[in-house]
Parts: C-alpha cells; structure tokens; sequence
C-alpha cells in the first residue's frame, strides 16, 4: 500500500510569495488532515477533511491559508502571501476511518522557508 | 484539552526494554490511547493504540492503567533504529466537528545507546 506522498519536500519562498502544497492520502482513505510544526514549537493541527468537506478547519492561524480536497482525493493547502513565520514543516495525515479508531498515516511533511 | 504528560528524555540501551510513561488523569470513559513517534526528518509514525485493555503489535506493547489515568508503551528490545521522539496522545473524540484531531505535546525523546 502507497503511504501519504507530500511534495514538493522543500520549498524556499521569499515573503509576499504564494506557495502551494500538496498531500496525496492513500487511496480510499476519507479522512485528511494537515498538521504544521513552527521552529521550536510542537506539531500543531490546521484542518480535517472528510471526503472534500473541511469537518475541521479550527487550527487554521489566518485567511492567508486556504486548503482545499476538490473531488475528495488529493488536497492542497495555499499559503498566500507567505509571511516569515510560516515557515515550518506541513504535515499530512489520512486516516479510513475516524482517527481514534485507528491511527494516522503521516507523510514525511513538506519543509517552508520563508525569506 | 486532552492533556498528557510525560518526561522529556529518556535513554535505553539497545537490546534492552524501554518502558515510556504517560500519565492522562483526566482521562474520560471513551478516550482512547495513542502512541505515535518521529524519527529524524520524517513525519510522525503511528505505534499502537488502546481504549481499556493491554494491547500488543508487531511493533509494541501498550500496557493500560486499571484506572486508565497512565499507561506504558513497551518497546521489548530497543534497537538504534527506535531512537526517537514518543508522543502520548489522546485523540479528541467528543463528535462534533473535532472528532479524531491530535494534540501532540513535546514528547518523550528517547536515546538509545549501542
């Protein structure tokens, strides 16, 4: 089985710029959710989706970030315009069923350097 | 909050058990138990998990409080490869809209030496 594929794996990006990445769950998994972790900070949860609808978008920090799943397969997170303190690792995470029934596949993250 | 505490390092040698402590006093009926870790560099990597009973994988042991406010995760023979943060973790599971959302805390970096 394909695990959770996040790419791009790094990105440097000047601030103001846009930067979108993206996180491929495994197939059939319905649950998605994106996870950061700031320099120094713990690892932090942005959003949960359900198929293509955001169950929960509670951990997103402000309307510069945008995520979206269009036909509940893939889904992207948009950072627009990029601030300095966006930098940091995003995590994916999918899951079959709900996650504390089971346990979360991650991905290895994608790493944000904001300049 | 799901709330867990655990200490912030702990060291082991290889070939020898490791047993990681958690303690979750606040802990409700339906909250479930997770262990997650993170080698270097990667994403976080599910381990085991448990609602009441002592559960058991290829990869650990979880053992339970009869009260449930700890648990231990076992790993039964450490090897360099299990060096990594260990993260408790009670899944929010109040239905709703944050059905399932982690909370990590700093977590448990654990050493092993050859």
């Amino acid at each position: 089985e394909a695990g959770v594929t996040q790419f791009p794996s790094h990105s440097v990006i000047e601030k103001g710029q846009t930067v979108t990445l993206r996180c491929d769950p495994i197939s059939g998994h319905d649950n998605l959710y994106w996870y950061r972790r700031v320099m120094g900070k713990e690892i932090k949860f942005l959003l949960h989706f359900v198929k293509e609808s955001k169950q929960d978008e509670s951990g997103m920090p402000n309307n510069r970030f945008l995520a979206e799943r269009t036909g509940g397969t893939y889904s992207t997170l948009k950072v627009q315009p990029a601030e300095l303190e966006d930098s940091g690792v995003y995590f994916c995470a999918s899951s079959q069923v709900a996650g504390w029934l089971a346990g979360y596949t991650f991905g290895s993250g994608t790493r944000l350097t904001v300049v | 909050d799901a709330k867990t505490t655990q200490p912030n390092s702990m060291e082991s040698n290889e070939e020898e058990p490791v047993h990681l402590p958690c303690n979750h006093s606040t802990i409700s009926g339906t909250d479930y138990i997770h262990w997650y870790r993170q080698l270097p560099s990667q994403g976080p990597e599910y381990v085991i998990h448990g609602l009441t009973s002592n559960v058991n994988n290829r990869m650990a042991s979880l053992a339970i409080a009869e009260d449930r406010k700890s648990s231990t995760l076992i790993l039964h023979r450490a090897t360099l490869r299990d060096a990594a943060v260990y993260y408790c973790i009670r899944p929010f599971n109040a239905g709703g809209t944050s059905y399932g959302k982690l909370t990590f805390g700093q977590g448990t970096i654990l050493t092993v030496h050859p």
